[in-house]
């Protein structure tokens, strides 16, 4: 069964320091690996999608990256502001339409 | 707007009392999925639809049931509530459910069973 983790599972930061996210998953065949944002009493938000064959996707000051052989994703958000504070969350597409999340890294950037 | 509806936001109701969630989506997506989130859990999928008539249990469908007899909406039936099913329900629509299409969320419905 695809077990898909994050950690940590809160960070705080100064902002303009670069955030580096972390998540883990057992099995790599996966068909994507998607992160999400969300903020406290919303739903979640799409940020990058990286398909299997990919190794990157990168969107303004996110970027993110995906090493299948390892298990891996890596969530890079440069020069961190405040307004990036949020929970962010991974999830593994292990199978069509089935999606295995993590649960998430809580983030504070302090001003 | 494009956007994905729940209703109702919050619901407060007791054990065994039957209720549905409705889940509604104006984009014409394909593919639409129920979550339940719990504290250190993440999400866990409960059911998913890739089109109309044709739904798949997720990881946690026990005590679930869904229709998809439209293409816009996929209710989240609780035939039986009991006090585990306590969550944070999320419903989301994708365009067509390929693994290059991103999910869209709606904003949430808190229930407490008592």
């Amino acid at each position: 069964k695809q077990e898909v983790t994050q950690i940590p599972a809160a960070l705080s930061v100064p902002e303009g320091e670069n955030l580096v996210l972390n998540c883990s998953f057992t099995d790599s065949a996966i068909y994507n690996l998607q992160w999400f944002r969300q903020d406290p009493g919303k739903g979640l938000t799409s940020l990058l999608l990286i398909q299997s064959s990919q190794r990157e996707q990168t969107s303004g000051r996110l970027n993110a990256s995906l090493d299948k052989s390892s298990g891996r994703s890596t969530l890079y958000i440069a020069a961190s502001q405040p307004g990036d504070s949020a929970t962010y969350l991974c999830a593994a597409e292990y199978s069509w339409g089935k999606f295995q999340f993590g649960a998430g890294t809580q983030v504070v950037v302090t001003p | 707007e494009a956007q994905v509806t729940q209703n109702p936001r919050y619901l407060i109701t007791v054990t065994g009392k039957k209720l549905t969630v409705t889940c509604s989506q104006n984009m014409n997506h394909e593919y639409m999925s129920w979550y339940r989130q719990d504290p250190g859990l993440g999400l866990r999928q409960i059911y998913y639809s890739m089109n109309v008539e044709v739904t798949d249990k997720g990881d946690v469908p026990e005590g679930y049931k869904v229709s998809r007899k439209e293409k816009r909406n996929f209710p989240l039936i609780l035939e039986s509530p009991s006090p585990n099913q306590t969550s944070l329900y999320f419903c989301a629509s994708s365009p067509e459910g390929l693994v290059t299409d991103t999910q869209y969320f709606g904003p949430g419905t808190r229930l407490t069973v008592l």
